[in-house]
């Protein structure tokens, strides 16, 4: 069963609109990891945020973690036409020593 | 610039004629991984080195294998391709734990006729 489920699976907004996608799992974590992916290409990470952690920001992004509600949530402000890809949440569920992605989230900004 | 690459990064195949696709890493890092992934759907992992010891998804069709030689390559060979097998393959790295952040390539898309 999937560890790491996205929502909504696709989003779509207006350049410079925030942009939230929320990812929910299973079972208690290490850690829980934020990847894109640009169409046709690799992952890049993003972010990641340890379980006694709550909150963690990059530039434009910010990452919350709810370890009560096994949920996270990825927040992109100020969005650009840049910013469309597939966002994945990846998580290390408790003793299976890999990292599990979920389905993803296709955020398409709209110019 | 240190990074993860993948060639080539398309490939297309006959249906049942062998094919390897390679990924190098100039990140000297110890886990090397081969992830499937197919249209709209999240990477599915396939097996992983850690250093030289090789780990099998348990779900990963005997059609799939690995080789790696040195720190640096990793070779992802099917025996056999059918339509199924289809798909972006994506190699990533990292560090020294499978839970650490990944390194991905740009990917091979392979195709089957």
């Amino acid at each position: 069963s999937q560890q790491g489920e996205e929502d909504p699976q696709a989003l779509s907004i207006q350049e410079g609109e925030n942009a939230t996608m929320n990812c929910s799992y299973k079972t208690s974590i290490n850690n829980l990891q934020w990847y894109r992916q640009n169409s046709g290409r690799g992952l890049v990470h993003l972010i990641l945020i340890r379980s006694n952690e709550r909150e963690k920001h990059s530039g434009r992004l910010r990452v919350t973690l709810d370890t009560s509600k096994k949920s996270s949530s990825l927040l992109i402000t100020a969005s650009r036409a840049a910013d469309t890809a597939s966002y994945f949440c990846a998580t290390d569920a408790s003793g299976a020593q890999k990292l599990v992605f979920g389905q993803g989230t296709r955020l398409t900004i709209n110019p | 610039d240190a990074m993860v690459i993948q060639n080539p990064r398309y490939q297309v195949t006959q249906f049942g004629k062998p094919v390897t696709l390679s990924c190098s890493q100039t990140l000297n890092h110890n886990v090397m991984y081969w992830y499937q992934q197919k249209s709209s759907q999240a990477p599915k992992l396939l097996f992983h080195y850690y250093d030289k010891d090789f780990n099998n998804e348990a779900d990963t069709p005997d059609n799939f294998q690995s080789r790696r030689p040195n720190t640096s390559f990793c070779f992802l060979d099917i025996r056999s391709p059918g339509l199924g097998d289809a798909a972006m393959y994506l190699c990533a790295t990292s560090g020294d734990s499978l839970m650490d952040e990944q390194f991905f390539g740009p990917g091979t898309r392979l195709t089957v006729l």
